[in-house]
């Protein structure tokens, strides 16, 4: 069963705009990773947050971790017709298990 | 530059067939997992390796084996294809359990 729930299912903005993909999960967590697919290729690796972190900046890129509610966003600012693509968070459980990644976000953004 | 390769990128197989995707890394990671992609399901784990002669199974595992023999190449079996299991497969690697999972390019397999 996944873990990770991430909301919207599919956003669509003008280029130039800000995104911001939500995930929401169940159980505690070590770690969670944020992903990038292009259509037709294998994820990318954005940026992975621990649980003991509330923010981090990579570039472009915001991801805030609130682990008492069990939840985390990636914000895209400015963003540009070449981020269209899919974000999936993924949670590194507690124990001795693989990352649970969501069913993920389309972003589409329209020049 | 270390990478993760997968072949072949499109397969198509008959019903009832063996089918083997290869997938092969030069990371020299311990942890290797293959995942299938189908709309509205996301990514599902299949089997997952930690290392060599170790290998587990995922949340939908029925129908494939994996075995690895070496660090560099996990193999997925598909032990007699099923239409069900047309879909796109995802092979990754990871140095560490939780840690950055790095991804092959896909392969997308169609069993008529």
């Amino acid at each position: 069963s996944q873990q990770g729930e991430e909301d919207p299912q599919a956003l669509s903005i003008q280029e130039g705009e800000n995104a911001t993909m939500n995930c929401s999960y169940k159980t505690s967590i070590n770690n969670l990773q944020w992903y990038r697919q292009n259509s037709g290729r294998g994820l990318v690796h954005l940026i992975l947050i621990r649980s003991n972190e509330r923010e981090k900046h990579s570039g472009r890129l915001r991801v805030t971790l609130d682990t008492s509610k069990k939840s985390s966003s990636l914000l895209i600012t400015a963003s540009r017709a070449a981020d269209t693509a899919s974000y999936f968070c993924a949670t590194d459980p507690s124990g001795n298990t693989p990352l649970v990644f969501g069913k993920g976000t389309r972003l589409s953004v329209i020049a | 530059d270390a990478e993760i390769t997968q072949s072949p990128r499109h397969k198509i197989t008959e019903t009832g067939r063996q089918v083997t995707l290869a997938c092969h890394q030069t990371w020299n990671h311990n942890n290797m997992f293959w995942y299938r992609q189908d709309l509205g399901h996301g990514l599902r784990l299949i089997h997952y390796s930690y290392g060599v002669q170790d290998t587990n199974k995922g949340e939908v595992s029925d129908g494939y084996s994996v075995s690895r023999s070496n660090t560099e190449d996990l193999p997925l079996t598909l032990e007699s294809a099923a239409s069900s299991q047309t879909s796109v497969y995802f092979c990754a690697s990871s140095e560490g359990l939780g840690e950055t999972q790095y991804f092959g390019p896909g392969t997308r397999l169609l069993v008529l």
